[in-house]
């Protein structure tokens, strides 16, 4: 069955990068759009960007642009966020998300990154 | 960039009463892409509607969706225990995604 599985809860101090990773079971990743969105604790959900796995073309939310950078790899049926110039306020839970053309059919567990000195 | 406003924040309401939440869009949208989740403490989002009134797959006939242009509602007959959850909007819209701030619906 499809599944999405992403990589564990991360720690970092400000300025560093992240990476979180979204690994797709059960369906071939290139026949997909993965979106990134994430979730300050006790806030909304935040579109942050996504990747037509297809062919590698990206959209990037104007608040994110420059900051963050969304790649898959085809062979592992992975696709990749990475965030960099974190600050705490970047401190969320961060989901990968499949895009079923008209809406979001499957959602990775979330990944908590935390940003604290 | 469109945005979309939920209200209310929060609704207090008992089981069995009947639960009207409001998603309005800054600019009139194609009801093709306005979609509900529900999301419980510690999950994914769930899908509940697409396309603005169709019900996903196994989802209870106690949730339907309505509206056009800007104006769209999710209502929920009956609120079952399970139901007390928080609700957001989302449309994609010129290659955007886009979430409303949510309703969080509580027990009374």
């Amino acid at each position: 069955q499809v599944q999405l599985v992403q990589s564990g809860a991360e720690v970092k101090t400000p300025g560093a990068s992240v990476k979180v990773s979204c690994k797709l079971f059960g369906n071939a990743l290139t026949s997909y759009i993965m979106h990134w969105v994430r979730q300050v604790p006790g806030q909304s959900l935040e579109w942050m960007g996504w990747i037509n796995a297809g062919n590698g073309n990206t959209k990037y939310s104007q608040k994110f642009q420059g900051r963050v950078t969304v790649t898959r790899d085809t062979s592992a049926s992975t696709a990749y966020m990475e965030l960099s110039s974190l600050r705490s306020e970047d401190t969320a839970v961060y989901y990968c998300a499949r895009w079923g053309y008209l809406f979001i059919d499957y959602w990775g567990q979330g990944t908590l990154v935390t940003v604290s000195s | 960039e469109i945005v979309l406003t939920q209200s209310p924040g929060t609704l207090l309401l008992s089981p069995g009463e009947r639960a009207t939440l409001s998603c309005r869009a800054s600019q009139s949208v194609s009801s093709n892409y306005l979609v509900w989740y529900q999301q419980k403490a510690g999950q994914a989002p769930r899908l509940l509607i697409y396309g603005a009134s169709k019900r996903a797959a196994g989802i209870p006939d106690r949730f339907s969706g309505s509206g056009s242009g800007t104006d769209f509602t999710l209502s929920i007959t009956r609120l079952e225990p399970e139901d007390f959850a928080v609700y957001f909007c989302q449309l994609y819209d010129n290659s955007l995604l886009t979430f409303g701030g949510g309703t969080k619906v509580e027990i009374k």
